[in-house]
């Protein structure tokens, strides 16, 4: 079975600073993970997507993903966050069965 | 940004009351997702249809959801008789396929009173 595990329910991080946030993964396949962020009041936008490849990739905003098999984990990065950036931050896995697997999201407060 | 259009934003029904909310997914998306999100960001998969066939379903949606993506026409879902735990965040989203990216709606807020 998949499931998608994000231990930090709230970080709070002050703005400037570089931030991490985590995300754990289980499936046996080959994982699409994504990340998304969903501000207060609207749905969930899309940072960026992992699929094959570079197990680094860019999205967008500044925002940076690292792909880990051995640990599988997709975690989070960015080097200098803002106040904007103020949200709830899910990650996401897609199987190649069109089921969809939420982590339970991350409350990112950036203080000013 | 998504092209995924959810309406209404908010609906206030009293229990009992149907709801009905409306998704247009964006073009060339054959797959749509409707899920739950509910206030501890918890998301339930409800349905989901490949054109207008329905792909898969949870035992809740057969008694009381029903949801439809007929061609040319908006996907719906509708709650026939409304309770206060079906207030909650009802995220569409379409993907042109399995595994590739999910795009979301605004979503439409429901509150049973």
């Amino acid at each position: 079975a998949q499931s998608v595990t994000q231990p930090d329910a709230r970080v709070t991080v002050s703005e400037g600073a570089s931030l991490q946030l985590r995300c754990k993964y289980s499936y046996s396949g080959t994982p699409y993970l994504f990340w998304y962020v969903q501000y207060p009041r609207q749905g969930l936008q899309l940072l960026l997507k992992y699929y094959s490849g570079d197990p680094v990739v860019q999205g967008v905003n500044g925002f940076e993903a690292e792909f880990s098999k051995s640990n599988s984990s997709f975690h989070l990065r960015k080097a200098s966050v803002h106040w904007s950036d103020s949200a709830v931050y899910f990650c996401v896995l897609s199987a190649n069965t069109n089921k969809v697997v939420f982590g339970t999201g991350t409350r990112l407060q950036v203080l000013p | 940004n998504s092209k995924v259009i959810q309406t209404p934003r908010y609906l206030v029904k009293g229990q009992g009351q149907k709801a009905k909310m409306r998704c247009i997914p964006e073009k060339g998306h054959p797959v749509v997702f409707w899920y739950q999100q509910n206030k501890n960001n918890e998301f339930k998969f409800l349905i989901n249809f490949q054109n207008q066939e329905v792909l898969q379903q949870i035992d809740m949606t057969e008694k009381r959801f029903s949801a439809e993506c007929p061609s040319n026409s908006p996907c719906s879902l509708e709650i026939q008789s409304s309770e206060a735990g079906d207030s909650a965040l009802y995220l569409c989203a379409s993907t042109q396929g399995a595994g590739n990216t999910l795009y979301f709606g605004e979503g439409s807020r429901l509150i049973v009173v």
